[in-house]
């Protein structure tokens, strides 16, 4: 198995512009995750979908954030317009079933914002 | 709301010595605490998942054991040497994780 696959692996964009974050969760799981990870803040989770419905999405900071699923094989995570403080990296993670599962991770997008 | 907390934030010890990681949570109603290492501009590997019947798993030199009734888990590094040396997070789930800050583990060869 690939894994969770996440695309890009590095954006660098200017203040204002639309960033979009990409994720292929493990073929089978129904359960995907986005968090997001700073020095200040820690590990924070965004969003999470089970079988591509947002379940929870009571940690995306603010109307900027968007998230999207629109079928089992690939989510999105857009901000517009993006500001130098979501300077962090993007996780997407998966889990089998339901959220109380193993949660697997992909590799990350490390977003700079100038 | 769910606080996870991990002590200490950083440890170095020499190759060989046996460790233990401690996490702490403060909602005892979890569903399962899940033990990853991050390595640096890497992401998380999934190490140990405990669910809540359980009381501790095994894989390898790796143990890590949940007490709910305290709020405490912690991860036992035996025989520890420097490939280990990475970030450990531990992540307290009632349907969505929780995460502490993390230890940073330095195996000194």
């Amino acid at each position: 198995d690939a894994g969770v696959i996440q695309s890009p692996r590095h954006e660098v964009t200017e203040m204002g512009q639309e960033v979009t974050l990409r994720c292929k969760p493990i073929s089978g799981h129904n359960s995907l995750f986005w968090y997001r990870q700073t020095m200040m803040r820690g590990l924070e989770l965004l969003i999470y979908f089970n079988n591509n419905v947002p379940i929870d999405d009571s940690g995306m900071p603010e109307d900027r954030f968007s998230a999207k699923m629109p079928n089992a094989s690939f989510s999105t995570l857009k901000i517009q317009p993006s500001e130098p403080r979501d300077s962090a990296v993007y996780f997407c993670a998966s889990s089998p079933y339901q959220a109380d599962n193993e949660q697997f991770f992909g590799p990350g997008t490390r977003l700079t914002v100038l | 709301k769910q606080e996870v907390t991990q002590i200490p934030a950083a440890l170095s010890v020499p190759e060989g010595e046996n460790l233990v990681l401690n996490c702490s949570f403060t909602d005892s109603a979890i569903y399962n605490l899940q033990w990853f290492r991050q390595d640096p501009g890497k992401g998380l590997t999934s190490l140990l998942l405990i669910q809540s019947s359980q009381r501790e798993q095994t894989s390898g030199r790796l143990n890590a054991s949940l007490d709910k009734s305290s709020g405490r888990s912690t991860l036992y590094i035996a025989a520890s040497q420097p490939g280990d040396s990475a970030t450990y997070l531990c992540g307290g789930s009632n349907y969505k994780l929780t995460f502490g800050k993390g230890t940073l583990l330095t195996v000194n060869p």
